[in-house]
């Protein structure tokens, strides 16, 4: 059975603290990772699309790494307005649905 | 600010109402999709159109009844709604549902609506 499992469920950081957060999959045939942050009470904003292994992203303080098996949302010296939920979503086979994980909860403390 | 817009932001209603949820995307997209969100859940996908097709409907009740008036819009009929359908209602569009690579291509989404069934 397809699976998407992110780790950890929540985070605290302080603020210029770097870390990473996990986006395991088991899929059969991946088309395509997605990575989306979402505040409270809105909706999920899109990051990152990632294809194959070995593909990198950066947006700011944000890069995104996909291997056969997991992706990493890596944050470098993260800032109070990095604190939301980080949704991954993985599209797989011929299935037009998305796969979604559980998203981890980061908290930045000034 | 999203480029997806979503009204109304906040909907209260009784389960005897009659209510719609609009959705208006100007990118050009031309597949667009319901999902529902829980609290501290992921969305859960519940319609998608294709070309102003409807090509998946995820099992969703009847009460709900999407529309696709034109490519740039899309609304989302509610009646006699349960308690239980209280939820973050999210409108979502996507350039193609397949994007060059054989894979889709990204989502939009609005900041939804905030659905109340009293």
């Amino acid at each position: 059975e397809d699976q998407v499992t992110q780790s950890p469920e929540a985070l605290r950081l302080q603020e210029g603290e770097s870390s990473s957060l996990n986006c395991s999959y088991t899929v059969s045939g991946l088309r395509g990772l997605f990575w989306y942050r979402q505040d409270p009470g809105k909706g999920p904003e899109f990051l990152f699309t990632l294809y194959s292994a070995g593909e990198e992203k950066e947006k700011e303080r944000l890069k995104a790494t996909l291997t056969k098996k997991e992706s990493f949302l890596h944050i470098t010296a993260p800032k109070p307005e990095d604190s939301a939920t980080y949704l991954c979503a993985v599209q797989a086979g011929n299935n037009r649905k998305l796969i979604w994980g559980l998203g981890t909860s980061l908290a930045v403390n000034p | 600010d999203t480029e997806v817009t979503q009204t109304p932001k906040h909907l209260v209603m009784g389960m005897t109402n009659k209510k719609s949820l609009k959705c208006e995307q100007h990118m050009g997209h031309r597949a667009m999709y319901w999902y529902k969100q829980k609290a501290k859940k992921p969305p859960e996908l519940m319609f998608v159109y294709s070309y102003e097709k409807l090509s998946i409907n995820e099992s969703v009740p009847s009460r709900f009844s999407p529309e696709c008036p034109n490519s740039s819009l899309l609304n989302l009929h509610l009646h006699a709604l349960q308690p239980e359908d209280s939820a973050l209602y999210l409108c979502a569009s996507s350039q193609d549902p397949t994007d060059d690579r054989g894979g889709r291509s990204p989502l939009h989404f609005g900041n939804g609506t905030r659905l109340t069934v009293t």
